[in-house]
């Protein structure tokens, strides 16, 4: 077990553009979470899938927003027509359903929209 | 007011001494609380997680709670060097998600 993975670790973007971001969980967690984080900020709440079911999403998440766990194990984010205030890092995390003890981060992708 | 609120610091502690992190938070509903600890540019890493009144300490970390005050501590004795970084207070209403304080910034000088 590696952890959870994501990648890429770095984007830069122009604005305008469309980006896509990918985590891979903790095998045996059947939660996953996508968070953003701004400078001097914590970390937001995004989105929360169990299993392949999309469970809540944040006011955050805006339309040009959207993320999949087709099968259950990995998930995508993408961001479409990018702004600059899109320029974050995006944290993906995982967690059993067995327990609560919270959440294991990945390294995270840190997007820069130029 | 803020859900999770968190002095920004820096907090400024000498190599051994004890540190102390404060967190409120306004939603009575919450259930459990966590500390995260970030180095700078890097993700947040589970270090305590506390669900009763009291306190619960692993190793050199004490987290504590109140409830009836809606304040969550986490303690660190003999602070290193290493310990520097910010930490981030956390609480769960019980469905997963977490709300997450701004961070306050710990610096431990040698």
């Amino acid at each position: 077990d590696t952890g959870v993975s994501q990648d890429p670790r770095h984007k830069i973007t122009k604005r305008g553009q469309n980006v896509t971001f990918r985590c891979d969980p903790i095998s045996e967690h059947n939660r996953l979470y996508w968070y953003r984080q701004t400078l001097g900020q914590g970390p937001e709440f995004l989105t929360y899938f169990q299993n392949e079911a999309q469970l809540e999403k944040s006011r955050l998440l805006s339309d040009r927003f959207s993320a999949e766990r087709p099968k259950g194990s990995f998930s995508t984010l993408e961001i479409q027509r990018t702004e600059q205030g899109d320029s974050a890092m995006y944290l993906c995390a995982s967690s059993s359903t067995s327990s609560d003890y919270g959440y294991t981060f990945g390294s995270g992708t840190r997007l820069t929209v130029v | 007011q803020k859900e999770v609120e968190q002095n920004s610091g820096p907090l400024s502690v000498p190599e051994g001494a004890i540190a102390s992190l404060n967190c409120t938070y306004s939603d009575r509903g919450s259930q459990s609380f966590f500390w995260y600890r970030q180095y700078s540019g890097k993700s947040p890493e589970l270090i305590m997680f506390i669900y009763s009144n009291g306190d619960k300490e692993d190793g050199r970390f004490t987290a504590q709670l109140n409830k009836a005050s809606q304040y969550v501590s986490l303690l660190i004795r003999d602070s290193q060097p290493s310990d520097s970084a910010t930490y981030l207070c956390a609480v769960s209403k019980g469905y997963s998600t977490l709300t997450f304080g701004k961070g306050t910034m710990l610096l431990v000088s040698p």
